[in-house]
């Protein structure tokens, strides 16, 4: 489909390990974002990327947060050493360029960490 | 984080009926967006709004900027099955952000 993809679409892991959730935008959009979905609540902001760049990481909780996105398009969201309270779903979105352009939303990567 | 104040937190009505939701803020935004979201699903934006007093229309959707910028609301008028969903507002502090801060959700059950 021509929407924003999202890999894996579950992901159970054990506390204390490493992941990487994958992020797959609509072809063209150079602007892509993070968001972390608690149960019973909206998306919270976490990074979001112009081009390769971070242009604003102010929402990654602490230093075992880390996203890339290196040619401009992929993006992976890597969480070390996960702790039980990083399971949530983690939603990626995509536009067309920063600012008023509408996000369009992926249907997000299911973490749960045991 | 910070969050917007969404209310109510859930609605059950009857099909046909018109349903009201609101999101204040204690910031001025310079965008306001609601958003569904179904389950298993990410948001689909529904409605945008970028300049305070702006009332806007989609179908049976109407939602308004408030005139301090700090609060918005939607309405969605007779009321079918398929809007059975959770709502999100969401705001924006600049035009040259794409950080969006999003509402706690209402979730509308619509019964037939």
């Amino acid at each position: 489909g021509a929407g924003v993809s999202q890999t894996p679409s579950n992901k159970v892991t054990e506390k204390g390990k490493y992941v990487e959730l994958r992020c797959d935008p609509i072809s063209g959009h150079t602007a892509l974002y993070w968001y972390r979905q608690s149960l019973g609540q909206g998306p919270e902001f976490l990074i979001y990327f112009q081009g390769t760049g971070a242009a604003d990481d102010s929402g990654l909780p602490n230093d075992r947060f880390f996203a890339v996105r290196p040619e401009g398009s992929v993006s992976t969201l890597k969480i070390q050493r996960t702790e039980r309270g990083d399971s949530a779903v983690y939603l990626c979105a995509s536009s067309s360029g920063q600012g008023a352009n509408e996000q369009f939303f992926g249907p997000g990567t299911r973490l749960t960490v045991l | 984080g910070q969050q917007l104040n969404q209310s109510p937190q859930s609605m059950f009505i009857q099909e046909g009926e018109d349903v009201s939701m609101n999101c204040t803020s204690s910031s001025i935004f310079n965008t306001w967006l609601w958003y569904k979201q179904d389950p298993g699903e990410g948001p689909v934006l529904l409605i945008a709004l970028y300049k305070a007093g702006e009332l806007t229309s989609n179908g049976r959707l109407t939602a308004q900027f408030g005139i301090t910028r700090k609060d918005s609301f939607l309405n969605i008028s007779a009321s079918i099955p398929s809007d059975v969903g959770i709502y999100f507002c969401a705001g924006r502090s600049s035009g040259n952000t794409g950080k969006l801060i999003f509402g706690q959700g209402t979730t509308l059950q619509v019964k037939p």
